[in-house]
């Protein structure tokens, strides 16, 4: 079956420590994104990436790198300059060349949730 | 920026009343999608919209986008408990290289039985 996986589930951090999460996709999506979700809120966006080995700043992108070496994967790293990492982390990818028109629905992860310790 | 605004941020029905949520743009918008996440769980892509005007349903939803495609709403008929969850509009902007979709804020559903 096609889709995106993201791992691990549950993550526990401790405060200093730099920690990656993966996000994985078979579906041979150009795009892929990182959002972070607090609790009662929406989406917002830390990077993504239209292309291999090219990627973007979202809104929220300090404290956060990531990478795009290859098409089917878009790790995020939290480092410990993200001074609030608690989160609930959803990576999302779009099919995105083509006619705007056409499947162009965003599919997201099951997530990862971050908790500082 | 371009922003997505959405409202209301929350609802809280009784089953078996309507709901509904907007969404508004500063921009003009090439197309507009809807999604729904449960809680605990992640978005579901529900609905495209692409043409100006079009009207869509899915059951007990309707799906609107506006003439001037800057607005859109979500419409649910007679409610159900199943219904409860957030419901995200996100739209993406007419032509240029930067197709990312500007997402709405949510507005969280509570569906008392």
């Amino acid at each position: 079956d096609g889709g995106i996986t993201q791992s691990p589930k549950y993550l526990f951090r401790k405060e200093g420590q730099n920690v990656t999460l993966s996000c994985e996709q078979n579906l041979n999506h150009d795009a892929m994104y990182w959002y972070r979700q607090d609790p009662g809120q929406g989406l917002r966006l830390i990077y993504y990436s239209q292309i291999v080995n090219d990627f973007q700043k979202g809104d929220i992108a300090e404290g956060y790198s990531v990478s795009r070496e290859k098409k089917e994967s878009f790790p995020l790293t939290v480092t410990s300059a993200q001074k609030n990492p608690t989160a609930f982390y959803l990576c999302a990818s779009t099919r995105d060349r083509g006619r705007i028109e056409v499947n162009t629905e965003a599919f997201f992860g099951q997530g990862t949730r971050l908790t500082v310790v | 920026g371009q922003q997505v605004m959405q409202i209301p941020q929350y609802q809280h029905v009784q089953e078996g009343e309507d709901f509904t949520t907007y969404c508004n743009s500063s921009t003009t918008l090439s197309n507009i999608q809807w999604y729904k996440q449960r809680p605990g769980g992640h978005p579901v892509f529900l609905i495209q919209l692409v043409k100006s005007g079009e009207v869509k349903k899915q059951k007990r939803l309707t799906f609107q986008f506006g003439e001037a495609k800057k607005n859109s709403s979500l419409h649910i008929t007679a409610t159900q408990t199943t219904d409860v969850g957030t419901y995200f509009c996100a739209g993406r902007r007419e032509a240029g290289n930067n197709r990312k979709l500007i997402w709405g804020l949510g507005t969280s559903l509570a569906v008392n039985p």
